[in-house]
């Protein structure tokens, strides 16, 4: 248990489906962190959340809308997605503005066909 | 561009040390770390290490800093099979948020 639950694990969908990946943290923390793993590329900063206010937005498409609705859920919501964007899709919770490390989630595998 | 990077792949015999290099590119990073991803699992924070220390040690592990030529080294002593994974070194940006390489897969052979 890592403090920090991702559902679901895996996600197939279509490029005209509509879905949403959850995310969960425990741990008291006040960010929220989606990032995106694709193989062989550094980890991608998609979106950070602070105090459930959205402080960064990395130039991330509009096919991909995240919502914090309080500071121990967040959501990806995911539509009209491009086969490119199948990857590894990782949450991360923290203490924002302190030096200690986050604590993931185990990632929603996504598979766009 | 501002990466932070890494071998992508390395290969040693159970006993043996593995040491996984990274450059990283802010200077004024305070904190540098390792973190660990093993196959169907998010990433785990093994160490940090404070910009202030040229070395840190923790059990098998050992921390190398070199501030001048911005380059970070883990070492494991004794690789065992359990240490099969991705290695990935990260360092925290402007922005106070964390900045990680591609990852370096460890892979050790019985």
């Amino acid at each position: 248990e890592t403090g920090v639950t991702q559902t679901p694990r895996h996600l197939v969908m279509g490029m005209t489906n509509k879905k949403s990946l959850k995310c969960e943290q425990h741990l008291g923390h006040n960010a929220m962190y989606w990032y995106k793993q694709s193989a062989k590329k550094p980890l991608e900063l998609m979106f950070v959340y602070s105090l459930e206010e959205r402080v960064e937005n990395n130039s991330v498409p509009s096919r991909f809308s995240p919502e914090c609705p309080n500071s121990s859920h967040l959501f990806l919501h995911l539509h009209t997605l491009q086969p490119e964007d199948s990857a590894l899709y990782l949450c991360a919770s923290s203490w924002r503005g302190s030096n200690y490390g986050y604590t993931f989630g185990s990632g929603t595998r996504l598979t766009v066909v | 561009g501002e990466d932070v990077e890494q071998s992508l792949f390395l290969s040693v015999r159970e006993g043996d040390s593995s040491v996984i290099n990274c450059t990283y590119t802010d200077s004024s990073s305070t904190y540098l770390y390792w973190y660990k991803q093993e196959p169907g699992a998010g990433l785990q924070l093994l160490t940090y290490i404070f910009s202030n220390m040229d070395m840190k040690q923790d059990q098998r592990l050992t921390v190398l800093l070199n501030k001048k030529d911005k380059h970070l080294s883990l070492r494991i002593a004794d690789t065992q099979t359990g240490d099969s994974a991705i290695y990935f070194c990260a360092e925290k940006d402007n922005n106070n948020d964390m900045r990680f390489g591609a990852g370096t897969r460890l892979t050790v052979k019985p």
